[in-house]
């Protein structure tokens, strides 16, 4: 087991440019999440996969942020003409559809992204 | 919906010292709720879970974890602390619904500074 890893842990990038962050679940995990993080906060839900189906998505996630998880293994999150109010650390986890282990989460270390 | 609260912003501690962190929740039914611990820079690391049954339960590191149902509480305690607990203790609460996307709800957060 070789835990969740993002891609990638520090992005800087300039207001109006586009980002895409990569996440790798636990192998045997097809429930797949990402979630925002800002400073001072707990992380909050962005969006849901299970297997390839985006089955959720929260009002957080505005237009210019997509994500896909094309082949319900590796999840990517794009986030089109970048704004300040961007900047966060975004954390990927995974969980595994067993009867209550579905709701253990398990968290990758992050993508810190910060827009200049 | 449900939301979680965390009263204390920042405790500090002297090493050796017993430890409680306050985590009030709000549900309409009995949730699932967690402990999480975050270092600087990292992502989230499970350190309990409350499912069902008894309601005390033990974590990983020492910690443990009682569910008061009256008190719409799931306080964190320590015995012990030691200089490697500092960093930031988030509570979460899980929906218990099939069929949803089971994401979490967590506090802002409690950072624990661990006194020599």
């Amino acid at each position: 087991d070789t835990g969740v890893s993002q891609n990638p842990r520090h992005k800087i990038t300039k207001r109006g440019q586009n980002v895409t962050f990569r996440c790798d679940p636990i192998s045997e995990h097809n429930r797949l999440y990402w979630y925002r993080q800002t400073l001072g906060q707990g992380p909050e839900f962005l969006t849901y996969f299970q297997n390839e189906a985006q089955l959720e998505k929260s009002r957080l996630l505005s237009d210019r942020f997509s994500a896909e998880r094309p082949k319900g293994s590796f999840s990517t999150l794009e986030i089109q003409r970048t704004e300040q109010g961007d900047s966060a650390m975004y954390l990927c986890a995974s969980s595994s559809t067993r009867r209550d282990s579905s709701y253990e989460q398990y968290f990758g270390p992050g993508t810190r992204l910060t827009v200049t | 919906a449900q939301s979680v609260t965390q009263p204390d912003i920042h405790i500090t501690v002297s090493e050796g010292a017993s430890l409680e962190l306050r985590c009030n929740y709000s549900y309409g039914a009995t949730p699932y709720l967690f402990w999480y611990v975050q270092s600087p820079g990292q992502g989230l690391q499970l350190l309990l879970k409350y499912f069902s049954g008894d309601t005390l339960v033990q974590g990983i590191k020492g910690f443990e974890a009682e569910f008061k149902r009256s008190q719409s509480s799931f306080n964190l305690r320590k015995p012990s602390v030691h200089w490697s607990d500092a960093a930031e203790y988030f509570c979460a609460v899980g929906a218990r619904s099939s069929g949803s996307a089971r994401q979490l709800t967590f506090g802002s957060g409690t950072q624990l500074t661990v006194l020599p």
